[in-house]
């Protein structure tokens, strides 16, 4: 069974960082992209940041590039997202979701709570 | 960028109704490489979104085969043929022809 696991969120004041860790079992990670999704209170979906299956590679939107850093650690089946510059803007829930070879999210997580208050 | 503009915003059903929900986008969604990379997703409330239909049409592992997408370049359709209860929450098209990823707004399923 596939199984992804969010942590590492909670509550941070802006411009401090914070890094959120997602463990993958039940498949061959290495062998998937990743990706991390958010959403804030209410609202919709909105694409993070995306990582190859060897690493070699990421992507993000303007809106969080340079600030957000996804990375990830075969060896330990675990993907990372390193935030920095954390703005209110950022509140959401994030989501870890494998990515199906058509570019599909066929798997995500519970997600984890990320408040960015004073 | 590429907006997706789902429609309706809201729909309200009875059980056994069947329903359509739509997604235009801005530009055409066929790559290059003859796929259409245009997916749809179920969010529940209180759960996090689940894949129902990937490539415009193909039914993902498990999932009830009432729903069925179609469409093509930049008009799409999430069909429900005979909603049930468990159907109810927030439907989301989603593209990745274009610059990676983008979202629609979502069209939240309700009770009438």
């Amino acid at each position: 069974e596939v199984q992804l696991v969010e942590s590492g969120g909670g509550l941070v004041q802006p411009g401090r960082s914070l890094k959120l860790s997602c463990v993958a079992s039940g498949f061959t990670f290495n062998n998937y992209w990743m990706t991390w999704i958010r959403q804030a209170p209410g609202k919709g979906l909105e694409w993070v940041a995306s990582i190859t299956n060897t690493g070699g590679s990421t992507y993000y939107p303007d809106s969080v590039k340079g600030r957000f850093t996804i990375s990830r650690d075969n060896a330990k089946s675990t993907l990372y997202l390193q935030m920095n510059s954390l703005r209110s803007e950022d509140t959401a829930t994030y989501y870890c979701t494998r990515v199906q070879y058509s570019g599909a999210f066929d798997y995500w997580g519970q997600g984890v709570m990320v408040t960015v208050s004073s | 960028d590429v907006v997706l503009t789902q429609t309706p915003p809201t729909l309200s059903a009875t059980i056994g109704q069947s329903v359509s929900i739509s997604c235009r986008s801005s530009q055409s969604l066929l790559h290059s490489n003859g796929n259409t990379y245009l997916n749809w997703l179920l969010q529940r409330p209180g759960q996090p979104p689940q894949l129902l239909i990937y490539l415009v049409s193909r039914l993902e592992s498990g999932v009830p085969n009432r729903f069925s997408g179609s469409g093509s370049g930049t008009d799409f359709t999430l069909k429900i043929s005979g909603v049930e209860a468990e159907d109810l929450g927030v439907y989301y098209c989603v593209q990745s022809t274009h610059a990676l990823w983008t979202f629609g707004g979502g069209t939240k399923l309700e009770l009438k």
